[in-house]
């Protein structure tokens, strides 16, 4: 079964270095998202991509972060200054025409 | 989206039916009921999803009340695979980009031996 990929699983940085989240969605999907989840809270929507733009977004996705899909497979989230509280587990999700979201496992990110 | 109620918690020994409760009492009548679960630290998974008939899938069997006020997901013989957060959400369904599910806390099912 096709799966959602995300690089790296883990990645730690330093305090206002820029960081870069990759996934690789299945291919035939259309929509794209990123989610986060910090340790012991709910996941929360970040980001959702169609057609190379951006469809909505939450309050979280201020001007430190964006997403972009360069060549038409990989997926990006890059935090441009990374700070403490961006510490959290990402999500990359994708889906086709129906309502069946499917997510990667993740990139932990920890902010030094 | 409507205000969805789960308890937070639950266990079912292994080989049992869990039967996790939803309840949605302001659904409206274009709003699905939409289960995923969070196996610990992986993405959110899809199970499944309904509108007023009853569901079944290869996963579990969802069964909404006649006055869709309340939902049942229902997995048939737990695994210790099958521990988990469970998270029951209603909303719009909707094919474009504005199809955006909102995860609450869930039910964190624990499936023992």
């Amino acid at each position: 079964e096709p799966e959602v990929t995300q690089t790296p699983s883990h990645q730690v940085t330093q305090m206002g270095q820029e960081v870069i989240l990759r996934c690789v969605p299945i291919s035939n999907h259309l929509y794209f998202y990123w989610y986060r989840q910090i340790l012991g809270q709910k996941v929360e929507f970040l980001v959702s991509f169609y057609n190379n733009e951006i469809s909505e977004k939450s309050e979280i996705f201020d001007d430190q972060f964006s997403v972009e899909r360069p060549d038409g497979s990989n997926f990006t989230l890059k935090i441009r200054s990374t700070k403490l509280e961006d510490s959290a587990m990402y999500f990359c999700g994708g889906r086709g025409i129906n309502e069946k979201l499917f997510f990667g496992s993740g990139t932990q990110l920890s902010v030094l | 989206d409507a205000k969805t109620t789960q308890p937070p918690s639950m266990d079912c020994a292994e080989g049992r039916a869990a039967n996790l409760p939803c309840n949605h009492s302001t659904i409206s009548g274009n709003e699905y009921v939409y289960w995923y679960r969070q196996i610990h630290s992986q993405g959110p998974q899809y199970i499944i999803h309904g509108l007023k008939n009853n569901e079944t899938n290869e996963m579990a069997s969802l069964i909404i009340t006649e006055d869709r006020k309340s939902s049942t997901l229902i997995l048939p013989h737990a695994t210790l695979r099958d521990t988990a957060v469970y998270y029951c959400i209603v909303r719009v369904a909707s094919t474009g980009g504005s199809y955006i599910p909102t995860f609450g806390r869930g039910t964190s099912l624990i499936v023992h031996p």
